[in-house]
């Protein structure tokens, strides 16, 4: 049963503060990507790697960075929390151009 | 840029059928996919479609117009766990996935 894991599925962070996203996947894809969603927004892809230590920008890279230092794994950090990022962020993985299949999301809340 | 349209909202009632229509405006397109997400729930993939016509997979079914640049997802014989979101994306040439807004099917008994 292929899974993607996110460390977390409730995150709660003060402004300011440096948050670590993590994110697994157990099928040995070379894509992995970062979305965050807000009603009305459907998913918008923040950052994506294609390899180890290899990352592209996506549509909304302000305010995050990611880090990708082995296959399996592909952590987001938000380097300095702000309250406009209080949102739910689900991670993914792909083989080539095939299914997506998706983490289960963690809500993130910065007070 | 890159952008994808799709209505808000649908409703509908339990046995009946519903199309949910996606346009798109990208520039090297690949393909056109279809994901459901249940409230609290992650995407899951329906669909895929890479050429013109219609793909069908039990209850449903997803169709593309290249020429047009739209695509539909068909539901048939519509159950109550079929009410969730339904977002559409488009695949580029830099095999990116970008999403639509999300559509919200409230199937009603």
């Amino acid at each position: 049963d292929v899974k993607v894991t996110q460390s977390s599925r409730y995150l709660v962070k003060r402004t300011g503060e440096k948050v670590f996203l993590e994110c697994v996947q157990d099928m040995d894809h070379e894509n992995m990507f970062w979305y965050r969603q807000d009603p009305g927004l459907g998913l918008r892809l923040i950052y994506f790697s294609y390899d180890v230590k290899m990352k592209e920008k996506g549509d909304i890279p302000e305010g995050y960075s990611v880090s990708r230092e082995k296959k399996e794994r592909f952590s987001l950090i938000l380097e300095s929390a702000s309250t406009n990022q209080t949102s739910m962020y689900l991670c993914a993985s792909r083989s080539g151009d095939g299914e997506q299949f998706f983490g289960p999301g963690t809500r993130l809340t910065v007070l | 840029g890159q952008s994808l349209e799709q209505p808000s909202e649908v409703t509908a009632v339990e046995g009946a059928i519903v199309q949910i229509n996606c346009t798109y405006q990208t520039s090297g397109f690949y393909g056109l996919s279809w994901y459901q997400q249940h409230d609290g729930g992650a995407p899951t993939f329906l669909s895929y479609n890479a050429l013109d016509g219609l793909e069908e997979t039990g209850r449903f079914s997803s169709f593309l117009s290249r020429s047009d640049s739209y695509g539909y997802l068909l539901l048939q014989e519509l159950q109550m766990k079929d009410s969730a979101s339904y977002f559409c994306a488009v695949t580029n040439a830099g095999n990116m996935l970008t999403f639509g807004g999300g559509t919200r099917l409230m199937v009603k008994p």
